[in-house]
This record gives structure tokens, C-alpha cells and sequence, in this order.
């Protein structure tokens, strides 16, 4: 039973546009939310995050937002560069169900984006 | 500091075979955690560690898994009795206590079971 899920194995788009890439929950407990860029033979690097007590979090070009009604957030890419071609995953922090704090991370599959020139 | 290194960075290894990988996290960061990533997966949290104290286990973690971080410092993950099941890439990220939610990740150990 998936956790997070990133339902778009892909995404396109042009350079100069913005790019969004969704990410939904099942989980009502996570508490933060993260979301990470990869590129091939590295590993993933962190990019930006937002507490469940936020609803939008901005990082120069990188926005998250976090709908927590309909467990879902998403991250926009305003504007999106050809240095921003990656692997983006969704990830969320899970709490115990015996009530302390787990810092366990939980990934998505992960959306392959592409910025056309 | 240049961020978290995993050694080696490949390993090729026959069915049955022990292996060990190693990885050096942030210097000042006293978590570390174990991950492995298999073809169109996000990473899968596989144990972390609170200085040298191992605080969770996924169930993923077989008995073949063994990991360890004798001085808080480095930590190495062990499979004995490799199976082709195990070929993956092996990834280990630390945090600092402070922001335990931002975990840094090293380039990964890709682990090829013939």
C-alpha cells in the first residue's frame, strides 16, 4: 500500500513555462512534507518542504503547495530551466503509531521531468 | 565537508556472496540512515541511526541485513547470502538534529547480484 503517490511517471514542458508536479497522501498522521530532485548516478537532493501547519512554502523559483483536505500538494517550478530536468520525488514524514516522533522518511516513485528548449 | 560519501560506488557480486558498503555522512550530523532504490521506486527506508544507537529496522531489513555505526561516525551495511532479489541501489543520507527532516544523501551504491 503506497503512501505517497506521484501518479505521473512523466512530465514535459517548455522552457520559460512552469512547471507542476502533483503528489498525493493517504496518510492523515504525516506531518512534512519534502519534496527532492535526482539526477542520474547522484543521489536524491533535498529542495524544498512545508509543515502540515502551512499551505504554501517558496524558495526562489520553487513553490510548494499543500492542500491538506485533499491530501495532496504539489511543487511549481516558475520559470522552469533545462537545469531543472530531473527526478522528482514526493516524500513525507511518518508518525508512530505508538505516538513518538519517527523521522522516517517516506518516498514517491518519483515524476521524470523534461524541459524542452 | 563535502557531503555524504558511499564506497564503492558499484559492486558486482555473485549469488551467495557477502558484501559490505560503507559511507561517511556530514560530520556534524548524528543521523544516518540506510536506503535502497530499485528501478522505478522511490527510495525505501531500510534503518537509521542516532549516533551510534540503531533506533528502527524496516521489515525490509532481512536477516541477511545487518548494519552498524560502531562510533557515531561511519556506518557499514552488510548482506550475507546475496540474492539477485538484493541487486539495487543502496543509499545512505544523514541529518543534523536540528533539521531531522532534511536528509542529505550520498551518490548511492549500485549492487548487482549475477
Amino acid at each position: 500500500d503506497q503512501q505517497v503517490k506521484q501518479n505521473s511517471p512523466s512530465l514535459s514542458v517548455q522552457e520559460g513555462r512552469i512547471s507542476i508536479l502533483n503528489c498525493d497522501y493517504t496518510n492523515s498522521m504525516f506531518d512534512y512534507f519534502l519534496w527532492y530532485k535526482k539526477y542520474p548516478a547522484e543521489g536524491p537532493t533535498f529542495l524544498i518542504s512545508i509543515s502540515s501547519i502551512k499551505d504554501k512554502n517558496e524558495d526562489g523559483r520553487f513553490t510548494v503547495f499543500l492542500n491538506k483536505s485533499a491530501k495532496h500538494l504539489s511543487l511549481h517550478i516558475v520559470p522552469s530551466q533545462p537545469g531543472d530536468s530531473a527526478v522528482y520525488f514526493c516524500a513525507a514524514s511518518d508518525l508512530s503509531i505508538h505516538t513518538f516522533r519517527d523521522d522516517k522518511i517516506i518516498f514517491g516513485k518519483g515524476t521524470r521531468l523534461h524541459i524542452l528548449p | 565537508d563535502t557531503g555524504v560519501s558511499q564506497d564503492p560506488r558499484h559492486k558486482i557480486t555473485k549469488r551467495g556472496q557477502n558484501v559490505t558498503f560503507r559511507c561517511d555522512p556530514i560530520s556534524e550530523h548524528n543521523r544516518l540512515y540506510w536506503y535502497r532504490q530499485t528501478l522505478g521506486q522511490g527510495p525505501e527506508f531500510l534503518t537509521y541511526f542516532q549516533n551510534e544507537a540503531q533506533l528502527e529496522k524496516s521489515r525490509l531489513l532481512s536477516d541477511r541485513f545487518s548494519a552498524e555505526r560502531p562510533k557515531g561516525s561511519f556506518s557499514t551495511l552488510e548482506i550475507q547470502r546475496t540474492e539477485q532479489g538484493d541487486s539495487a541501489m543502496y543509499l545512505c543520507a544523514s541529518s543534523s538534529k536540528g533539521l531531522i527532516y532534511e536528509q542529505y544523501f550520498g551518490p548511492g551504491t549500485r549492487l548487482t547480484v549475477t
